[in-house]
């Protein structure tokens, strides 16, 4: 059974930057597509980006569009993500997780979990 | 983008008691592949969320069969069979279909 481990959180004031990594354990890494979610204090899950584990294709959430990186070194089995032009509104627990596969067949759920980093954007 | 609509937003139950739990998407879940990339997540206080179900209706790996899921197209349902003390905690749809991922608001299952 797999592990995710995310780090890089912390407070920053708006406007500045972060970069949170997930480091994966447990499962071939490459082959799977990450994604990082968030949730804000009280709030429900939001999905923020996406990015494949073959090609390196990436997705954004509108609301992170043009400001945010999702990145990946498959050597080191660690996801990334650069926040960058940060505001209040991105203040949240940051997850990563991994997009599920039942033999050759993709679930498209997340299987995996980790325990999130907390990013407060405020000045 | 594909809004995902839960209700109820609370579901107080007794404990042995049945729960259930409607997911409503804006559009069909049904992926040009056929599947329908509809999961169901469970977040313990305090805790990350956790894969119950997968593609509607698939149980995933040390859930336990009290939990079920059904549904097609637009409307989806968890159900559980005899709500245990552990199961409190707030629920998720997620639709996979299509980017952007989205989420239901979520249902809060707690004991009466």
């Amino acid at each position: 059974e797999g592990q995710l481990l995310e780090s890089g959180g912390g407070l920053v004031q708006p406007g500045g930057s972060l970069r949170l990594s997930c480091a994966a354990s447990g499962f071939t890494f490459s082959s799977y597509t990450m994604s990082w979610v968030r949730q804000a204090p009280g709030k429900g899950l939001e999905w923020v980006s996406a990015i494949t584990g073959s090609d390196g294709t990436t997705y954004y959430a509108d609301s992170v569009k043009g400001r945010c990186s999702i990145s990946r070194d498959n050597s080191k089995n660690t996801l990334f993500l650069q926040m960058n032009s940060l505001r209040a509104e991105d203040t949240a627990v940051y997850y990563c997780a991994k997009k599920g596969r039942i033999g050759a067949a993709g679930t498209n759920a997340f299987d995996i979990w980790g325990q999130g980093t907390m990013v407060t954007v405020s000045s | 983008d594909i809004v995902m609509t839960q209700t109820p937003l609370s579901s107080p139950v007794t404990l042995g008691q049945p729960a259930s739990i409607s997911c409503r998407s804006s559009q069909s879940l049904v992926h040009s592949d056929g599947n329908t990339y509809l999961s169901w997540l469970q977040q313990r206080p305090g805790q990350p969320p956790r894969l119950l179900i997968y593609k509607i209706s698939n149980r995933f790996s040390g859930v336990p069969d009290r939990f079920s899921g059904n549904g097609a197209g637009t409307d989806f349902t968890l159900k559980i069979s005899r709500v245990e003390a552990e199961d409190v905690g707030v629920y998720y749809c997620m639709q996979a279909t299509q980017f952007p991922l989205t989420f239901g608001g979520g249902t809060k299952v707690e004991i009466k």
